[in-house]
């Protein structure tokens, strides 16, 4: 399965974009590449995810690399809710359908 | 209900004892995950179901097992507890629609095994 490598933690401004960085260097071709965060106490909760353009929506843009090595989950403006744990995922493209989650990033948010 | 369900909350369990742990989902999503996640760590999976009738082990199924039978349980059971299983469970069913592909995860199951 391929991993992903993520910072262990990044710290923030109020209000200020945030750039989390996840590198896959070991990626398939038909890997998805996911984000989901989690809020203490709680489960995580979907994000975005994208296979090779960069996606955006209500909650935060997905820019891909090129070469599909490495990918930036960007938040545009970081709110105090936004303090969580962001996981880099790889959706396993062999049909199994598992996610492989790693350790994440803690994003502290300062006010 | 909306969304998943787990049961109980949490549970405190004597070493070698048998213990089931409940999810149900009533979105009508064909695949279903359980995960753990140890203190200050990442979760790992243990065992998946893509559809009724069918499931798959993840990166650490030994001392579970699961069954599916049908779309909207997926309960997790541990045989004979062992302390190391001492972990908070989620578990998650996946959309698959069109561009859509999203995880919903429960609230989670606290287990302590002494």
């Amino acid at each position: 399965d391929a991993k992903t490598t993520q910072p262990n933690s990044m710290e923030s401004n109020e209000e200020e974009p945030v750039h989390l960085p996840c590198n896959h260097s070991t990626i398939s071709g038909t890997d998805y590449i996911h984000w989901y965060r989690q809020l203490p106490s709680q489960g995580p909760e979907y994000v975005i995810h994208g296979l090779t353009s960069n996606v955006n929506n209500r909650m935060a843009s997905l820019a891909i690399a090129e070469d599909r090595k490495s990918s930036t989950l960007i938040l545009h403006r970081a709110t105090l809710r936004d303090a969580a744990v962001y996981y880099c995922i790889l959706r396993d493209a062999s049909g199994t359908y598992k996610y492989i989650f790693g350790t994440g990033t803690r994003l502290k948010v300062l006010a | 209900i909306a969304g998943i369900t787990q049961a109980p909350t949490s549970q405190i369990l004597a070493a070698g004892r048998r213990m089931t742990l409940r999810c149900t989902q009533d979105m009508r999503h064909n695949a279903m995950y359980w995960y753990r996640q140890d203190l200050g760590l990442g979760l790992r999976l243990i065992h998946y179901s893509n559809t009724a009738g069918t499931t798959g082990k993840g990166e650490v199924p030994d001392g579970y097992s699961v069954s599916r039978a049908n779309t909207d349980d997926f309960p997790l059971t541990l045989a004979s507890a062992v302390p190391s299983q001492t972990s908070v469970y989620f578990c998650a069913s996946r959309l698959r629609d069109g561009s859509t592909d999203t995880q919903y995860f429960g609230p989670g199951t606290r287990l302590t095994v002494l």
